[in-house]
């Protein structure tokens, strides 16, 4: 199994571009996430989904869409990239929601936004 | 709202000196408790994790106790290795799926 996948690795962007993150599991996950880490900040929950065709905001989730069209793929799009989203995005996906259950991380995507 | 509180790096140490990083957590409801590990250029994996007060995670050489009394989740090992050097994220997991993580705290071990 390759877990989670996450491409590309590494993205640069001049403000107002847009583009979309890759993110699919093959542990037949019901949960799925994503994070933007920044420095001295942890990571910050964006948006996040509890099955297919269910998705909700997190904390940050201003200037992103998601959509869950399948249990394995959950894309984050950035409509028009800012400086400010310069940041390491992260996903994550779980087998239930239940505050014990573990989530398994992919190896994220590094974006710089000019 | 839920929120972790995480000792503030970044600590360097020796081979063999003891660590402990410091976790505080908001009381609200029944939250479980996780330790994550970063290592360098990687994504985050799970190192240990505690679902209810008393319970001790332990995985190579770490552990940490959830203290309910004292709303904490210290993580600690007795002899650290070069090889320990990364990041480590305590969270609060709640029913919502959602997890709260601390700042992160970098550990570098020196040989």
């Amino acid at each position: 199994n390759a877990g989670v996948t996450q491409t590309p690795k590494f993205q640069v962007l001049k403000t107002g571009q847009s583009m979309t993150l890759q993110c699919a599991q093959d542990m037949n996950h019901e949960y799925m996430s994503w994070y933007r880490q920044d420095p001295g900040m942890g990571l910050r929950l964006i948006h996040y989904s509890v099955g297919a065709g269910i998705t909700d905001q997190g904390e940050v989730p201003n200037g992103y869409n998601v959509s869950r069209s399948t249990t394995e793929d959950f894309p984050l799009r950035l409509l028009s990239a800012a400086p400010s989203q310069t940041s390491v995005y992260f996903c994550a996906s779980g087998k239930g929601r239940q505050r014990q259950e573990t989530q398994y991380f992919g190896p994220g995507t590094r974006l710089l936004v000019l | 709202g839920d929120s972790v509180t995480q000792m503030e790096g970044p600590v360097t140490l020796s081979e063999e000196a003891f660590l402990t990083i410091n976790c505080t957590y908001t009381a609200t409801g029944y939250p479980s408790l996780f330790w994550y590990v970063q290592y360098p250029g990687e994504g985050l994996q799970l190192l240990l994790k505690a679902t209810k007060a008393d319970d001790k995670g332990s995985n190579k050489g770490f552990e940490a106790t959830y203290r309910k009394e004292t709303t904490s989740f210290h993580l600690e090992k007795g002899s650290v290795q070069v090889s320990d050097s990364a990041v480590y994220f305590c969270a609060r997991g709640s029913n919502d799926y959602k997890l709260s993580f601390g700042a992160g705290t970098t550990v570098t071990v020196r040989a």
